[in-house]
């Protein structure tokens, strides 16, 4: 079944440590992608996206992610977390020839400590 | 603007009640969304209306019903509770129908429970 796969369900790191989480897609063909993160009793909030163009996208709060396409892969990455970047992350995907269907995947906790 | 707003934030049910949920934007969106979140499954699409006056089935949308009333709000009825509905909801919103380069935005929620 086609799918977006998010390898990590949960994450503990120190402040000031790098974060990467993994996403992986299934779809074949042209896809959008996108990062959407859930601070604690929040709502999900867009953190980048990528339709085309350079495959190195950076979003908010000094995150960034990179789409290989060779890879079906588009990892969220930051170089230095604090502790307000305790939330669950969430990889979505636009497949275009899978009915334009937002599709989530499972999601990533993410617990930084102080 | 408010953005995506949805009512009840909470609710219990017993199983069998009925209930609809709320959802308005102030976007001027065009497509609306409804999906449920449960842990480790992400979240998964119920049903989505691309336009006033249209909708479609999702992901999951057995036990489910909904309503585009007009272009600001679309509601989801849960018109026999079960268990397995026990979730968080989800309302979003996008200017243009997904997949046409378009960001969804979400609602703050609504967690169900089902006993």
């Amino acid at each position: 079944a086609q799918s977006v796969s998010q390898h990590n369900h949960h994450v503990i790191l120190s402040e000031a440590a790098s974060l990467e989480l993994g996403c992986n897609y299934s779809y074949g063909g042209t896809v959008n992608l996108f990062w959407y993160v859930q601070y604690p009793g929040q709502h999900l909030q867009l953190l980048l996206k990528y339709f085309s163009g350079d495959p190195l996208v950076k979003g908010i709060k000094g995150f960034e992610a990179e789409f290989i396409k060779s890879k079906f892969s588009f990892n969220l990455r930051k170089p230095s977390v604090q502790w307000s970047d305790t939330a669950e992350y969430f990889c979505a995907v636009i497949p275009k020839a899978a009915g334009n269907k937002l599709t989530f995947g499972g999601g990533t906790r993410v617990l930084v400590k102080p | 603007n408010a953005g995506v707003t949805q009512t009840p934030k909470f609710q219990v049910l017993k199983t069998g009640q009925s209930m609809t949920l709320q959802c308005a934007q102030d976007m001027n969106h065009n497509s609306m969304y409804w999906y449920r979140q449960d842990p480790g499954m992400g979240l998964r699409l119920i049903y989505y209306s691309a336009s006033e006056g249209t909708t479609d089935k999702g992901e999951v949308p057995n036990g489910y019903n909904v309503s585009r009333l007009n272009k600001r709000e679309f509601s989801l009825r849960l018109e026999s509770a079960a268990p397995s509905q026990t979730s968080v909801y989800f309302c979003a919103s996008s200017e243009a129908p997904s997949g046409v380069q378009e960001t969804q935005y979400f609602g703050p929620g609504t967690r169900l429970l089902v006993l």
